[in-house]
């Protein structure tokens, strides 16, 4: 099955700092990625639809300057949070639907814990 | 705007006991309605979709139903197995994009 890779699993950082997380499909080509983010005990909430080639489309209420998106080629997409502060402390996952499947059949990658300090 | 309810938040059942996990929306517009396990660590894994024209959806142990009009899906497990401890979502959209209920954290005991 397609499998979608997310680095890196866990990141501690300071505050102050920016952190890049990657979305690769290791085995299939994902012109659109999904990122999401999960506070503890909340839902999933979509951020982000992340175009290759063009540039991402941020839900209402993201800051599109502090969450910087790159869909560089068709099987790498980056999530860069910039200047982090605890606030931005989540669980944030990206999926990605392989061409040829049906509308809703995404694969996720296994998430990313961001704390920062 | 569309929101997604998830009760009960945890569960806990004895192993063999089958399992009823409800998930709510308040819009019955949808394209369709998934259900997906969470478990820690790793990524979420899609068991069961419900097209927006279809009533149920069965896989193995699994069994989801949906009720547009009343805006309810009810996952079903049966003969629950100490393997089915997780955290489940249910979600809500089209074109990709999905809106995810809270979750319901399952703890099956041997």
């Amino acid at each position: 099955g397609a499998v979608v890779s997310q680095h890196p699993s866990r990141v501690i950082c300071k505050s102050g700092t920016s952190v890049k997380i990657e979305c690769r499909s290791l085995d299939f080509q994902a012109t659109t990625m999904f990122w999401y983010r999960q506070f503890p005990k909340q839902s999933l909430m979509l951020m982000a639809t992340s175009n290759e080639g063009s540039k991402a489309t941020y839900e209402q209420g993201v800051e599109k300057d502090k969450f910087l998106i790159n869909h560089a080629s068709l099987t790498l997409s980056t999530l860069t949070v910039t200047s982090a502060h605890p606030e931005d402390s989540s669980f944030y996952i990206c999926s990605a639907r392989p061409p040829g499947t049906g509308l809703e059949k995404l694969f996720f990658g296994s998430g990313t814990q961001l704390s920062v300090l | 705007k569309q929101e997604v309810t998830q009760i009960p938040a945890a569960l806990s059942v004895p192993e063999g006991e089958n399992l009823v996990l409800n998930c709510s929306f308040t819009d019955s517009a949808i394209y369709n309605l998934q259900w997906f396990r969470q478990d820690p660590g790793k990524g979420l894994t899609s068991l069961l979709l419900i097209q927006s024209s279809q009533r149920e959806q069965t896989s193995g142990r699994l069994n989801a139903s949906l009720d547009k009009s009343s805006g309810r899906s009810t996952l079903y497990i049966a003969a629950s197995q100490p393997g089915d401890s997780a955290t489940y979502l249910c979600a809500i959209g089209s074109w990709g994009k999905l809106q995810f209920g809270a979750g319901t954290q399952v703890v099956v005991t041997p």
